[in-house]
């Protein structure tokens, strides 16, 4: 069965403290693993794609990568804009729906 | 360029009734994903219709459809309603089928008494 565990469930950073989140997944064959941003009240919004182990994707101060079991998302000197929360999510090889963490709630603190 | 939009945003029901939720997908988009998203349980899939055909549909009863017309437009209808079904039911469009790029509307918060 496939299934996405994210961990932790919520992290509190000062501003500039980096960290990272870790979202470990088992899956019938990977064809993407996405990284998701939701604020309260609204959908999430897409942030990242994927595709095999070592690839690596960057935006602004956040930094996904992925091996084999699992995936990180990196968060470099974080400001408080960035709270919100981060779900991870796979999709196997036969392309059926998205399967979701329950994802990790960032609150970024000046 | 108009987002996904979704309509009721906010609604309460009483046990037994039914719902039916709307979603307007971007312009172009001709895939349109419901999901259901609780506290317990996160996100969960409904389904998905591309082109007017369900190409997938996740594990919930029979009381849960939808349908997609011609213009894109989806709806999803809950009959019966339960106590459980209280959550809020995320619409998400994309270009193509079974992809996990998706575009997320803001949501519809159903409460279920």
């Amino acid at each position: 069965e496939d299934q996405v565990t994210q961990s932790p469930e919520a992290l509190r950073l000062q501003e500039g403290e980096s960290s990272s989140l870790n979202c470990s997944y088992t899956v019938s064959g990977l064809r993407g693993l996405f990284w998701y941003r939701q604020d309260p009240g609204k959908g999430p919004e897409f942030l990242f794609t994927l595709y095999s182990a070592g690839e690596e994707k960057e935006k602004e101060r956040l930094k996904a990568t992925l091996t084999k079991k699992e995936s990180f998302l990196h968060i470099t000197a974080p400001k408080p804009e960035d709270s919100a929360t981060y779900l991870c999510a796979v999709q196997n090889q036969a392309g059926t729906a998205l399967i979701f963490g329950k994802g990790t709630t960032l609150s970024v603190s000046s | 360029k108009a987002g996904v939009t979704q309509t009721p945003r906010y609604l309460i029901k009483t046990r037994g009734q039914q719902v039916t939720l709307s979603c307007s997908p971007i312009s172009g988009h001709r895939s349109v994903s419901w999901y259901q998203q609780t506290p317990g349980q996160g996100l969960q899939f409904l389904f998905e219709y591309f082109s007017e055909t369900q190409r997938n549909k996740g594990n919930f009863p029979g009381r849960f459809s939808g349908r997609q017309f011609s213009n894109s437009r989806s709806e999803m209808n809950v009959s019966t309603l339960e106590l459980g079904d209280s959550a809020l039911y995320l619409c998400a469009s994309s270009l193509e089928t079974s992809t996990g790029e998706l575009f997320f509307g803001e949501g519809s918060r159903l409460t279920v008494l």
